[in-house]
């Protein structure tokens, strides 16, 4: 299985801060990497796909980059909504599908 | 705008099987471009995949739990379900259930997810 190691594990941040999450695949998977925002006590929500695609209704605060095996999500300009675990998951080599541990952001 | 929700019990013992249903609104299991997933987290940790399924009948499952796990589903009712057998403690977590879309043939990507429910297995 294809394994997502994330870094940092968890930030802080103040708003208007730029935030960059990283994620790192044990091998490489091209660009078949999304991104998930999850709310304290919410289900996840899709942010970005192939690495960089803007889910639609996404803020232009969020953007992706990356290909191969390391990516990266940056949050431009932190706001307080922004609080919240973000998670990596890649479809490129299947089953099982996989997620990276998680980054939990927190607003200073 | 496809809602989904999960709903069974909340404890399990242990030995015994784990039954969850997903109940979908807004839109028809039956649409050909969607599989339906269980995903779950485990307590204070990341989300695991547990299998899928698509409404002609083809169903994948992680081989972490492949020997335990049956995903069906009930075009009639617009759900799906997960059968989770011999649990034990360690399957205690919020169990999601969640549509996986192509888009422009990337994925599965995951659009939409019920709110998830908490399984405790204990006796």
């Amino acid at each position: 299985a294809i394994q997502l190691t994330q870094s940092p594990s968890s930030l802080s941040a103040s708003v208007g801060d730029r935030v960059t999450i990283t994620c790192r695949a044990s091998q490489g998977i091209s660009s078949a990497l999304a991104w998930y925002q999850q709310k304290p006590g919410k289900a996840p929500k899709l942010l970005i796909y192939d690495a960089s695609t803007l889910e639609t209704g996404v803020s232009s605060r969020f953007s992706g980059s990356g290909s191969g095996t390391d990516f990266s999500l940056t949050i431009s300009s932190l706001q307080p909504e922004d609080l919240a675990t973000y998670y990596c998951q890649q479809f490129d080599t299947y089953p099982p599908l996989t997620f990276g541990q998680g980054t939990r952001l927190e607003i200073k | 705008q496809v809602q989904m929700q999960e709903s069974g019990p909340g404890l399990v013992k242990p030995s015994q099987t784990l039954s969850l249903t997903c109940t979908v609104s807004g839109g028809s299991i039956n649409s050909g471009g969607y599989y339906w997933y269980w995903i779950r987290q485990l307590p204070g940790k990341g989300l695991e995949w547990i299998g899928y399924i698509h409404f002609t009948g083809p169903t994948d499952y992680n081989p972490s739990l492949k020997s335990r796990v049956t995903v069906s589903v009930d075009t009639s009712n617009n759900q799906f379900s997960l059968e989770l057998r011999s649990v034990t403690a360690a399957d205690t977590a919020v169990y999601y259930c969640a549509r996986g879309a192509y888009y422009h043939g990337s994925g599965p990507l995951f659009d939409s997810w019920g709110q998830g429910t908490l399984v405790t297995v204990s006796s």
